[in-house]
């Protein structure tokens, strides 16, 4: 199965700080989403995003969030001013064109004090 | 809210088979079955969906009933390693237009005992 990099595997940051969490792109998946978990609760869908827009999101994908892609490098999710509710291990995903199956990485924890 | 029923942890000895159930009362005619796996704090694996018909892969059976109102994941022969949270998710299929979002559930926690 093809492997899925998310970059850092940890980050820690103070209340207010903007983050950005990486996940490195494979050619034909073309379909990218983010879920987070917090600990101890499910794993909950943030945005899904294809062809360089948003396909749909969540409630808790708010303005503190966003999504992007440019120019075929890596899918980011930034989040803006961090809150303490932030912290939690940030999933990234991705799937083909033609194949429902999902591929997720092994995470991004993100701690926020 | 997730659409699924299941029990929130089973144990099964190494080399068993491993049944896993999931009730999906409400199911409607256009969504899938879908099971995923968590390995720790690993991110969920993939390891099989289907609609109607039963299906077999490298990881495991799926075997739903003919109302479709519940299905069984099927681990022939469980290992250590299968020990994880098990997530039964129903969803309309995405060629059919369905919902990006994959809603997870709580899941079964199976431990595979030595």
């Amino acid at each position: 199965e093809p492997e899925v990099t998310q970059t850092p595997s940890h980050q820690v940051t103070q209340m207010g700080q903007e983050v950005i969490l990486r996940c490195v792109p494979i050619s034909n998946h073309l379909y990218f989403y983010w879920y987070r978990q917090i600990l101890g609760q499910k794993v909950e869908f943030l945005v899904s995003f294809y062809n360089n827009e948003i396909s749909e999101k969540s409630e808790i994908f708010d303005d503190q969030f966003s999504v992007e892609r440019p120019d075929g490098s890596n899918f980011t999710l930034k989040i803006r001013s961090t809150k303490l509710e932030d912290s939690a291990m940030y999933f990234c995903a991705r799937r083909t064109v033609t194949n429902e199956k999902l591929f997720f990485g092994s995470g991004t924890q993100l701690s926020v004090l | 809210d997730a659409k699924t029923t299941q029990p929130p942890s089973m144990d099964c000895a190494e080399g068993r088979a491993a049944n896993l159930p999931c009730n999906h009362s409400t199911i409607s005619g256009n969504e899938y079955v879908y099971w995923y796996r968590q390995i720790h704090s690993q991110g969920p694996q993939y390891i099989i969906h289907g609609l109607k018909n039963n299906e077999t892969n490298e990881m495991a059976s799926l075997i739903i009933t003919e109302d479709r109102k519940s299905s069984t994941l099927i681990l022939p022969h469980a290992t250590l390693r299968d020990t994880a949270v098990y997530y039964c998710i129903v969803r309309v299929g995405l060629t059919q237009g369905g919902s990006e979002k994959l809603v997870f559930g709580k899941g079964t926690k199976l431990t595979v005992n030595p």
